[in-house]
């Protein structure tokens, strides 16, 4: 049973075209994250929602926004996406309690720029 | 300060051997050292975690050694076999400001 589903799993997008990526959870969990993974790197944080509060990383460019409508939703807006932005995209949740701090990860979403 | 340095990037263990991970870390406000295995086109999974107030722990084949006064932590695979060919990350996490902070990854081939 998939607890953190991401959709879709493959996208494509033209270079510039606005792209949204979906993110749902069935943990009822507090913590959503948002990373984002190159070819044979680590999964580089771009922000996290803990409940209704954003935290967005320093370095996570403009570009790259994101909406948590309810506790079981997040969403990844690019707004213009770049070749650079290709990637996989992965979505995360975790309780946020200090007593456990376990990620759970989705599928991940590949993103093509054309 | 919030760095979480790995290594090897990339190891390759016969079967039945032990792989060995090892990960070092600045920031002594970090409370919780998970590592996560990850398939090729898969998120990753967590696999086994650690918090600073034990040394060792120990689930299955994989155990994680933990060094607080060096700041270090790794992970042991024993008897590896061919199934635990993966990219192994370790990170670590300030359990107050849920951020979890990942190594650079260790690729694992295990040969049969």
């Amino acid at each position: 049973d998939a607890m953190v589903i991401q959709n879709p799993r493959y996208q494509v997008t033209q270079f510039g075209k606005p792209v949204t990526l979906s993110c749902s959870q069935t943990l009822n969990h507090n913590v959503m994250y948002w990373y984002q993974q190159k070819s044979s790197q680590a999964p580089k944080l771009l922000f996290h929602y803990y409940d209704k509060d954003f935290n967005n990383e320093a370095d996570t460019p403009d570009n790259f926004q994101s909406r948590r409508p309810n506790t079981s939703f997040c969403f990844l807006d690019i707004r213009s996406p770049g070749l650079g932005d290709a990637a996989m995209y992965l979505c995360a949740t975790s309780r946020g309690a200090a007593s456990n701090t376990e990620a759970f990860f989705g599928q991940g979403t590949r993103l093509t720029v054309v | 300060q919030q760095q979480v340095k790995q290594s090897p990037q990339s190891l390759i263990v016969q079967k039945g051997g032990i792989s060995i991970i090892n990960c070092a870390y600045e920031n002594t406000a970090f409370d919780y050292f998970p590592w996560y295995q990850q398939f090729p086109g898969k998120g990753p999974a967590l696999l086994i975690a650690i918090r600073p107030d034990v040394s060792e722990k120990k689930e299955g084949r994989f155990t994680i050694s933990f060094n607080k006064s060096a700041k270090q932590f790794s992970l042991h695979i024993m008897d590896s076999q061919p199934g635990d060919s993966a990219t192994y990350f370790c990170a670590a996490s300030n359990s107050s400001a849920s951020k979890i902070i990942f190594g650079s990854g260790t690729r694992l081939s295990i040969r049969p």
